[in-house]
């Protein structure tokens, strides 16, 4: 299994009030990417990262930021969470060198709760 | 704007039976995955296919890239309680010059004992 792990796996939160999740990887992968998970949308891209400080917005990107100062640390930040932003968050992990087809890699997911 | 969609949504069979999934796009993809998700985890890449007409084998489950490159259908022989969980397709986006992923709904399976 690829090396990824997300804290806190769960977390609950006030409306108002800033959350960052963190996912790890061990496996030095290029490619880094946020989803969200929720009930009849399948998952959905917020941002996703291609290099250290390289980042870019997926279609879910309003009201989060993400950032990448190391290869291995991928940050999403609710600036101020909201109820709509309670879901289950999905790291994922991508080399795209040796992986011609973007087979990605997923963490275990934080299941955030924004009262 | 790219779509995959996913049929049916929900299936609930005995185990022993066989099953089939749908994913279909009006987007041309040059490639299609299909994970599997589990409760609480996050989804584990099935398999890949990648030409028109493609097709592979993974034990009891076959999976196929239509000719256009547009759908793709997974197929379960024999299904049994440990096949239940979330199927998901998902296709590379914008031709594959991103390094991005449009994924379909799903399709929550569920095999009875």
């Amino acid at each position: 299994d690829a090396g990824i792990t997300q804290s806190p796996r769960h977390k609950v939160t006030e409306t108002g009030t800033p959350v960052t999740l963190r996912c790890h990887q061990t496996e030095n992968h290029r490619y880094m990417y946020w989803y969200r998970q929720d009930p009849g949308h399948g998952l959905r891209l917020i941002h996703y990262s291609y290099g250290v400080k390289d980042t870019d917005k997926g279609e879910v990107s309003d009201g989060y930021s993400v950032s990448r100062s190391k290869t291995e640390d991928f940050l999403l930040t609710l600036e101020s969470a909201t109820s709509s932003q309670t879901s289950v968050y999905f790291c994922a992990i991508s080399e795209s060198m040796a992986n011609l087809y973007n087979e990605q890699f997923f963490g275990p997911g934080t299941r955030l709760t924004v009262l | 704007t790219q779509l995959l969609e996913q049929s049916p949504q929900f299936l609930s069979i005995q185990e022993g039976e066989n099953l089939t999934v749908y994913c279909n796009s009006s987007s041309v993809f040059s490639s299609l995955q299909w994970y599997r998700q589990e409760p609480g985890e996050g989804p584990v890449l099935l398999v890949t296919v990648v030409t028109g007409g493609e097709v592979k084998k993974l034990k009891r489950l076959t999976f196929q890239f239509g000719d256009a490159r547009k759908d793709s259908s997974l197929h379960i022989t024999a299904a049994q309680t440990g096949d239940t969980g979330l199927y998901l397709c998902a296709g590379d986006a914008y031709g594959g010059a991103t390094n991005k992923l449009i994924f379909g709904t799903g399709t929550l399976l569920a095999v009875q004992p």
